[in-house]
């Protein structure tokens, strides 16, 4: 029973242009949603969030969109550069706002490629 | 500011051992959870600490322990390895906002 899904394990894009990553949910009481990003032989690294009381979040070059209506969110990269290639993760929580204290949920993760 | 750190890097162990994975937790951060990622799947999660006590536990049996020391710091231990358990550990602090992860142990068991 996957709670969150990612259902494309890999995108590839040519730099410069935009990059869309999409994320389903089905649990109702996440709350809080977050972006991560993994190069090989790395842990995650935290890019970007949002909460349930919000439909956008934008930082830099990256923002993120909430559709609690369809369970969907998406992280769109906008200019995508070659050093974005990167495993992105899709992570959810509930019971906080902050996604520190409560466990995430993550989806299986989609392979960027970004070619020059 | 040190990030989070985890060692072992590398680790091979043989089916039916025990396993002890450390972590040192962001300065400042008082909660620490572990998550197992199997090849090809994303991080699950394992259990939590918060100020020495577990705080939240996934679905893995009970031979998945840990421990939570003063300084914040923790251990993963796994007793009775399985094949299936080999996998990347992560470890990861917080304190009020963000979760931050540690580069990982990688975990094979032959």
């Amino acid at each position: 029973d996957q709670q969150v899904k990612q259902n494309s394990p890999s995108l590839s894009v040519q730099e410069g242009r935009i990059s869309i990553l999409n994320c389903d949910y089905t649990n109702s009481m996440f709350d809080y949603f977050l972006w991560y990003k993994k190069y090989p032989a790395e842990g995650p690294t935290f890019l970007i969030s949002i909460s349930s009381i919000k439909d956008k979040n934008e930082d830099g070059r990256f923002t993120v969109f909430l559709n609690k209506s369809a369970k969907h969110l998406s992280l769109h990269i906008v200019p995508s550069q070659p050093g974005d290639s990167a495993v992105y993760f899709c992570a959810a929580t509930k019971g906080n706002y902050g996604g520190s204290q409560g466990n995430l949920i993550f989806g299986k993760g989609t392979k960027l490629s970004v070619k020059p | 500011e040190t990030g989070v750190t985890q060692s072992p890097t590398h680790l091979i162990k043989t089916r039916g051992q025990q396993v002890t994975l450390r972590c040192s937790s962001q300065s400042g951060h008082n909660t620490v959870s572990w998550y197992q990622q199997a090849l090809g799947q994303g991080p699950q999660f394992i259990f939590q600490y918060y100020r020495e006590e577990e705080n939240g536990r996934g679905n893995f049996p009970p031979r998945f322990s840990g421990l939570q020391f003063p300084n914040y710091s923790s251990e993963l231990n796994v007793n009775a390895l399985e094949l299936d358990d080999s996998a990347l550990y992560l470890c990861a602090s917080s304190s009020t906002s963000k979760q931050f992860f540690g580069p990982g142990t990688r975990l094979t068991v032959l």
